[in-house]
């Protein structure tokens, strides 16, 4: 099955940085992947995603680049505030054309941004 | 409110006994899934139901635990004597069917400690 690897585990950054959270994944089969943002207590909420026919998307401060062949795929969050900490989830999954996936998740970046 | 809802929030029993949670998809979303997020880890699939259809049980599904989705709006998920180990959130996520993205949205998890 899928295995995704998620680093680093924690990462500590000053508002105004920049931030990066990098995710390998084992199958070759995934194309889809999605980023999820874990707020203390609260729901993982779907914030970026991208799918295996592109290798950027951007939506404001946030991207996410896909590199099919190396099987990795990082998450980039610039201008960096305080309310962006948070735990940040990678997530693979093959989007079959049935539409059916399962998600699987890395053990998720905890982003600290210091004022 | 017209996300993922769920229901208990928060469940506490001794071990041994049954418990049943429950989730209300998005409305118009046919499929929904279930997870498990122990404490520093990614949620960890459990279940997924395509409408009222049990379509795949992860082998981390023991015989102790039982889904149900009878009339393809909202499911249960029932654990018998508990143990333990089954201390955990326990999250709901639903998604659109067919040829229209599986981008899953989250419900706030019922965090079940079993004593």
């Amino acid at each position: 099955g899928e295995n995704v690897e998620q680093h680093p585990s924690t990462l500590s950054v000053q508002e105004g940085d920049s931030a990066v959270i990098k995710c390998t994944y084992s199958d070759s089969a995934s194309n889809y992947f999605p980023w999820y943002k874990q707020e203390l207590g609260k729901r993982p909420q779907l914030i970026i995603d991208i799918r295996s026919n592109v290798g950027e998307k951007k939506d404001q401060r946030i991207a996410v680049t896909l590199n099919k062949t190396a099987k990795h795929f990082s998450l980039h969050i610039t201008e960096t505030q305080p309310e962006d900490s948070a735990v940040y989830f990678c997530a693979a999954s093959p989007e079959e054309v049935t539409g059916y996936s399962t998600l699987t998740f890395g053990k998720g970046t905890m982003l600290l941004v210091s004022p | 409110d017209t996300g993922v809802s769920q229901d208990p929030r928060h469940k506490i029993t001794k071990r041994g006994q049954n418990v049943t949670f429950r989730c209300d998809p998005i409305s118009e979303h046919n499929r929904l899934y279930w997870y498990r997020q122990t404490l520093g880890q990614g949620p960890e699939f459990l279940t997924y139901f395509q409408n009222e259809a049990q379509l795949e049980k992860s082998r981390l599904l023991s015989d102790r635990f039982s889904a149900e989705r009878p009339k393809g709006s909202f499911s249960t998920l029932e654990i018998q004597r508990t143990e333990q180990g089954d201390s955990a959130m326990y999250l709901c996520a639903s998604s659109l069917g067919v040829g229209q993205g599986n981008e899953q949205f989250f419900g706030p998890g019922t965090r079940l400690t079993v004593l």
